[in-house]
């Protein structure tokens, strides 16, 4: 059971390229996230998906965009990097149980925008 | 948007002492409190959570500890171990799954 995994785990960009972070959950689950983790900032939310085939901006999405392509599959494309965009990208997915709304973290890919 | 506060931002502890870690929410509606533990170089991961209808609950060293009222919940690390250094974040569980700042725990050897 690999759990939520995500692709690539290192990237360095230049300024204006973009990529698409991939993202694959093999848990069933219907809610999926997309976060960035800058030193001091905690974890802020880009984008999340409650179900396939829906989206919602979270806390800081500008230079974002995100596809639900299926159940199992949420990508993060950055069109245009920006040095800004420079961080720590986690996908996570998550399922509400006996103990309430659990989210589970892929491992996070390392981006650098030069 | 969904506001966690929690503090400290860091905390020192020694090896066997008591580590305290608070977070503050706004929303009354949450069913469940849960907090979070990353290690370097990894995702975070569940530690414990707590339910609104009790006001602790213990696994092994850890402990949450919820008041309803003050809408305050905390983290109780007994005789913090050196693995323990990591950096925790309570989290508001809404459809959205807003995570407070972290606070980054150091224990010494």
């Amino acid at each position: 059971n690999a759990g939520v995994t995500q692709t690539p785990k290192f990237q360095v960009l230049k300024t204006g390229q973009s990529m698409t972070l991939q993202c694959a959950q093999d848990m069933n689950h219907n809610s999926m996230y997309w976060y960035r983790q800058d030193p001091g900032m905690g974890l802020r939310l880009i984008y999340y998906s409650a179900s396939e085939g829906t989206t919602d901006k979270g806390e800081v999405p500008n230079g974002y965009n995100v596809s639900r392509l299926n159940k199992r599959e949420f990508s993060l494309r950055l069109e245009s990097a920006a040095p800004s965009q420079t961080s720590v990208y986690f996908c996570a997915s998550s399922v509400t149980g006996d103990s309430g709304n659990t989210i589970y973290f892929g491992e996070g890919s390392w981006l650098t925008v030069v | 948007q969904q506001q966690v506060k929690q503090s400290p931002q860091s905390l020192i502890v020694q090896k066997g002492g008591i580590s305290i870690i608070n977070c503050a929410y706004e929303n009354t509606a949450f069913d469940y409190f849960p907090w979070y533990q990353q290690f370097p170089g990894k995702g975070p991961a569940l530690l414990i959570a707590i339910r609104p209808d009790v006001s602790e609950k213990k696994e092994g060293r850890f402990t949450i500890s919820f008041n309803k009222s003050a809408k305050q919940f905390s983290l109780h690390i007994m005789d913090s171990q050196p693995g323990d250094s990591a950096t925790y974040f309570c989290a508001a569980p809404a459809e959205n799954f807003v995570f407070g700042p972290g606070t980054r725990l150091s224990v010494l050897p």
